[in-house]
């Protein structure tokens, strides 16, 4: 089964609000990413939060990463029509360079 | 972009074939990767590989194999092509822990 799981699938907002996302993961961690995915494109790196590190920033992102709920969220703040995607989140299986990813958060922001 | 480029784009071919899918990439990276994305599963990953010669196995490698005999190619391998391995492929490399993965534009293959 896959190592991390978004929540929720699905998400709609209005342009000016925020975005939040959350991931659940399975086994301990290096290091936790988030990848946004425009339809039909590959996928671009958005951030990396090590273990050992609780918040992250990169511009509108804010990611928080709690290790004892093996879980991390990502707010994406002032969303614009732009940022319309789907976003996973990634870790090293059992800390190994096996990189795996959950199913994905698509949020649709409309203008 | 990152170096890695991904062929085909696009290949129609009938069950029971053999189709091999190329990832090159050229920014030498050690690591690369073979994702299959299908709608409500995300992606997953089908194998990887450390090394020239040196390749392990993903969460759905059935019905899949791979070989990298040099640095820069990766190459993914359907022996025979079966209607359930229509998907779109997507092949990443990055260098190693912490770093980023950079990901290929993709390859949709339908098996019919």
């Amino acid at each position: 089964s896959q190592q991390g799981e978004e929540d929720p699938q699905a998400l709609s907002i209005q342009e000016g609000e925020n975005a939040t996302m959350n991931c659940s993961y399975k086994t301990s961690i290096n290091n936790l990413q988030w990848y946004r995915q425009n339809s039909g494109r590959g996928l671009v790196h958005l951030i990396l939060i090590r273990s050992n590190e609780r918040e992250k920033h990169s511009g509108r992102l804010r990611v928080t990463l709690d290790t004892s709920k093996k879980s991390s969220s990502l707010l994406i703040t002032a969303s614009r029509a732009a940022d319309t995607a789907s976003y996973f989140c990634a870790t090293e299986e059992g800390g190994s360079e096996k990189l795996v990813f959950g199913k994905g958060t698509k949020l649709t922001v409309n203008p | 972009d990152a170096g890695i480029t991904q062929s085909p784009r696009h290949k129609v071919t009938e069950t029971g074939t053999p189709v091999t899918l190329r990832c090159h990439q050229t920014e030498n990276h050690r690591y690369m990767y073979w994702y299959r994305q299908d709608p409500g599963h995300g992606l997953r990953l089908i194998h990887y590989s450390y090394g020239v010669k040196d390749t392990d196995k993903g969460e759905v490698s059935d019905g899949y194999s791979v070989s990298r005999s040099k640095t820069e190619d990766f190459l993914l391998t359907l022996e025979s092509a079966t209607s359930s391995q229509t998907s779109v492929y997507f092949c990443a490399i990055r260098s190693g822990q912490p770093t980023e993965a950079f990901f290929g534009q993709g390859t949709r293959l339908t098996v019919v």
